[in-house]
């Protein structure tokens, strides 16, 4: 398996713009999580999906914050309009039951 | 929710030596504690994890113990190596799946 696939890997972007961040998890995989990571904060869980439903969504910061997962196979994290404080490490994983954590590679975002 | 406190935020250890971390939690009720391995701009990654039903589990030179009453556990590494070089994070959760992790501990192996 390739493992849960993130893209872009990098993102730069201006303050304003809209950004999307992509995931495909592990296939067989029903739960899905989008953690940001900063040196301030550490690893933060910002929502996550069981059976492409969206079951807490209590670590998002705030409205300018989406995410969504249409299918089994791909979610995205939206946030319009940027701020340079989204500059972050956006980590998508996926498990299922019985199995550990897996994260992608991350997508290293930086709003100017 | 669950509160998971990881110290400490650093630590040097000359190679050959052990190194401990330690994490405490704040949920009665978690029962799942994985341990998570970041190399310098890599994903974390699982490198031993423990139920708690179980007090210590081993993998080689890793290990992890539980103590459910204290509401804590801890990673030993032994023998370390200048690849267990990184950042490691406890997490804690009911379950496998909502995890909360700690701050990290930047771990520096010297030669």
């Amino acid at each position: 398996d390739a493992g849960v696939i993130q893209s872009p890997r990098h993102e730069v972007t201006e303050m304003g713009q809209e950004v999307t961040l992509r995931c495909k998890p592990i296939s067989g995989h029903d739960y899905l999580f989008w953690y940001r990571q900063t040196m301030m904060r550490g690893l933060e869980l910002l929502i996550y999906f069981n059976n492409n439903v969206p079951i807490d969504d209590s670590g998002m910061p705030e409205d300018r914050f989406s995410a969504k997962m249409p299918n089994a196979s791909f979610s995205t994290l939206k946030i319009q309009p940027s701020e340079p404080r989204d500059s972050a490490v956006y980590f998508c994983a996926s498990s299922r039951e019985g199995s550990p954590l897996h994260f992608g590679n991350g997508t290293r975002l930086t709003v100017t | 929710g669950e509160n998971v406190e990881q110290h400490p935020s650093t630590l040097s250890v000359q190679e050959g030596d052990s190194a401990v971390i330690k994490c405490t939690y704040s949920d009665s009720a978690s029962n799942y504690f994985p341990w998570y391995k970041q190399e310098l701009g890599k994903r974390p990654q699982l490198i031993i994890d423990i139920r708690s039903n179980v007090g210590e589990k081993k993998d080689q030179r890793i290990a992890v113990t539980l103590n459910k009453t204290a509401k804590h556990f801890s990673l030993h590494i032994t023998e370390t190596q200048p690849e267990d070089s990184a950042v490691y994070f406890c997490a804690a959760s009911r379950g496998d799946y909502k995890l909360s992790f700690g701050a990290g501990t930047t771990v520096t192996v010297r030669a």
